[in-house]
């Protein structure tokens, strides 16, 4: 399977403890997203990477959220000290951005986190 | 008012029936319109993707986008059981792809 895909599937944890998850996009894809979404809701934009480098930080983001793309390939999500209201799916898209072109976003199943 | 309204439902139809879900907008910016389909607990899947105005088929679906009235529909034609799932639209301007997007619509399609 050659699709976006994202680890843990689930994650319980107590309030306070900081949590890290992990996305693998579709490899030729150099552009790589990060939404959170609540029930009935659509996705929220969290942050997005071209390649390594992180071009945009949603202004709703707290400073104990932060986001990686080392090599422009992988990404991790860390929250940091979590509290009862991060608990949510987070969800990882990857798309291949061309000058000139429109581009589509393709979505992991994401990961579910719920803060007791 | 949110950039992006959508019904959330839930909406519910006989199989076979022809199922019609909206959304208006209020960016005139926006160019690239997509619906998405989410089934409980998983990820979007990519439905559709149209560019700036008129319409759009791939098999049972169709989408159109009318962008004097800051509108857009996704037609399912002969509804199935396994078309039951939330309908996310979702929308962009050219010139920052940062999608916006409708909260979703639930459909429920009844044997």
């Amino acid at each position: 399977d050659t699709g976006v895909s994202q680890d843990p599937r689930h994650k319980i944890t107590k309030r306070g403890q900081n949590v890290t998850f992990r996305c693998d996009p579709i490899s030729e894809h150099n552009r790589l997203y990060w939404y959170r979404q609540t029930l009935g809701q659509g996705p929220e934009f969290l942050t997005y990477f071209q390649n390594e480098a992180q071009l945009e930080k949603s202004r709703l983001l707290s400073d104990r959220f932060s986001a990686e793309r080392p090599k422009g390939s992988f990404s991790t999500l860390e929250i940091q000290r979590t509290e009862q209201g991060d608990s949510a799916m987070y969800l990882c898209a990857s798309s291949l951005r061309l000058a000139g072109r429109g581009e589509t976003q393709y979505f992991g199943p994401g990961t579910r986190l719920l803060v007791l | 008012q949110k950039e992006v309204e959508q019904d959330p439902g839930p909406l519910s139809v006989p199989e076979g029936a022809i199922v019609s879900l909206n959304c208006t907008y209020s960016n005139s910016a926006f160019q690239y319109f997509m619906w998405y389909r989410q089934y409980s607990r998983k990820g979007p899947e990519l439905l559709m993707y149209t560019y700036s105005s008129g319409n759009k088929e791939d098999g049972r679906f169709t989408a159109q986008v009318d962008k004097s009235s800051k509108y857009i529909s996704l037609f399912i034609r002969d509804s199935q059981p396994s078309d039951s799932a939330t309908y996310l639209c979702a929308m962009s301007a050219s010139s920052n792809y940062q999608l916006i997007w409708g909260a979703g619509t639930k459909l429920i399609i009844k044997p």
